[in-house]
């Protein structure tokens, strides 16, 4: 069974402060997703990324890939409060399987 | 990009009926679609995988017989709750894989509420 943990699960922090959260697993995955969640909505896809090494930005959001591919983070500078939300890693496996960490729950006080 | 729509949002039923909520893709052909359970601040569980013209696989743990899932066509595919029980009441949340493979396109969510 692949394992994704995710790492802090929750993190409260005022507004214009970085933030970095971990995914992490003993598992090669093929792919690996972030998503963001908003209470009461499906989660909504950030990124993707599928080589090992593998750098993407979004605005504010950098997302990396880990060279073995089992593991991947996400930085977030300059928070506002619009990112808050439930941030959800997960690994693309056999059959286009996801499996999910547990989720990151964050909170931008203005 | 891929569209999926999930119907109903909300519902509310009485213990012991049974409640079907639908997932389509809108825009594209699906032959697998992924239903997931979510708790309060948790993250997704996967129930079951949804197989276009075949049965489901279901997680260890889940019951087929409680949670029946049909996929009829390639746009289409139900979770029943029968004979529901408060302890079913939860954020159901099916997802699909778009045509170009690896990305995952989600519902908008069920919230069931059993009473």
């Amino acid at each position: 069974t692949q394992l994704l943990e995710q790492s802090p699960q929750f993190l409260s922090i005022q507004e214009g402060e970085n933030l970095t959260v971990y995914c992490n697993s003993s598992s090669v995955f093929s792919s690996l997703q972030w998503y963001r969640q908003e209470p009461g909505e499906g989660p909504v896809l950030l990124v993707t990324v599928v080589t090992g090494g593998e750098v993407k930005k979004l605005k504010r959001l950098t997302f990396q890939f880990g060279d073995a591919r089992k593991d991947s983070s996400l930085h977030i500078t300059a928070a506002q409060p619009g990112d808050t939300g439930l941030y959800l890693c997960a690994g693309g496996g056999a059959g286009n399987m996801l499996t999910f960490g547990g989720g990151t729950r964050l909170m931008v006080k203005p | 990009g891929a569209v999926v729509s999930q119907h109903p949002s909300w519902v509310i039923c009485k213990s012991g009926t049974s409640v079907k909520i639908e997932c389509r893709s809108l825009d594209f052909q699906a032959t697998t679609m992924f239903w997931y359970r979510q708790f309060p601040k948790q993250s997704l569980m996967l129930m079951a995988t949804s197989n276009e013209g075949s049965k489901a696989t279901y997680e260890q743990g889940v019951e087929k017989d409680k949670f029946l899932i049909n996929h009829a066509s390639l746009t289409l595919s139900t979770l029943t709750v029968t004979s529901a029980h408060p302890e079913d009441s939860s954020f159901y949340i099916c997802s699909a894989n778009g045509e170009v493979g690896t990305e995952a396109f989600f519902g908008q969510g069920t919230r069931l509420t059993v009473v």
